[in-house]
């Protein structure tokens, strides 16, 4: 069946930092890819997503790129801040949607 | 407010008792998802609404779970003879349509003592 598998945690960066959380699925059909966000005390919120393959989705100066051949849609972000700090959840959908485990992220000034 | 709404928020109840889980989902949006997401794991499909037919119910755990959606908007889930092992964090989504990005309400922290 369909899955994701995402990069564990916890992940520390110091502001400024590079950023790479991995995700990589299995899926039988052409679902539709999700970078959602929880952070402290707040509820899931859509960060990002990319339809088909190639697509980059990008918000908030995050950035993933469907990539069919390698069936991953990794998380960057050049400069992180400590307002990013949160729980990342990668997602698929192909009408049913599977999430990943999380990747909690901590930025320290 | 214009997002998705869960009630309540928390709910502790004793092993064995009953449990309903209300979600209220954004107006005008036909598909609706219940999801359970345990301490330090992603959300767990449970079950998903298109109008007010569960168009996939896979995701249950058992024949204590069930959930309705009666008229294609509010939608409840149910809970008998809870057990220790229900403890979690309900969620609630609803999206456009099915496949589209899900807006998730706040969720409810179950605990079953």
């Amino acid at each position: 069946g369909d899955s994701v598998t995402q990069m564990e945690g916890p992940v520390t960066l110091s502001e400024e930092a590079f950023l790479t959380i991995n995700c990589t699925y299995t899926a039988t059909g052409y679902p539709s890819l999700f970078w959602y966000v929880q952070y402290p005390g707040e509820g899931l919120q859509l960060l990002l997503k990319a339809t088909k393959a190639d697509d980059k989705g990008s918000n908030k100066g995050f950035e993933a790129t469907y990539r069919k051949e390698t069936t991953s849609f990794h998380l960057e972000k050049g400069s992180v801040q400590v307002s990013d700090s949160a729980v990342y959840f990668c997602a698929l959908s192909d009408h049913q949607f599977y999430f990943g485990t999380g990747t909690s992220l901590t930025v320290i000034p | 407010g214009a997002g998705v709404s869960q009630t309540p928020s928390n709910k502790v109840t004793e092993k064995g008792k009953y449990v309903e889980l209300r979600c209220d989902p954004i107006s005008g949006h036909t598909a609706l998802y219940w999801y359970r997401q345990s301490l330090g794991q992603g959300p767990e499909f449970l079950i998903y609404f298109q109008g007010t037919g569960a168009a996939d119910d896979s995701g249950l755990p058992n024949d204590r779970f069930f959930a309705v959606r009666p008229e294609g908007s509010v939608s409840t889930l149910k809970i008998q003879r809870t057990e220790r092992g229900d403890s979690a964090v309900y969620l609630c989504a609803s999206s456009p349509n099915s496949g589209q990005p899900q807006h998730f309400g706040d969720g409810t922290r179950l605990s079953i003592l």
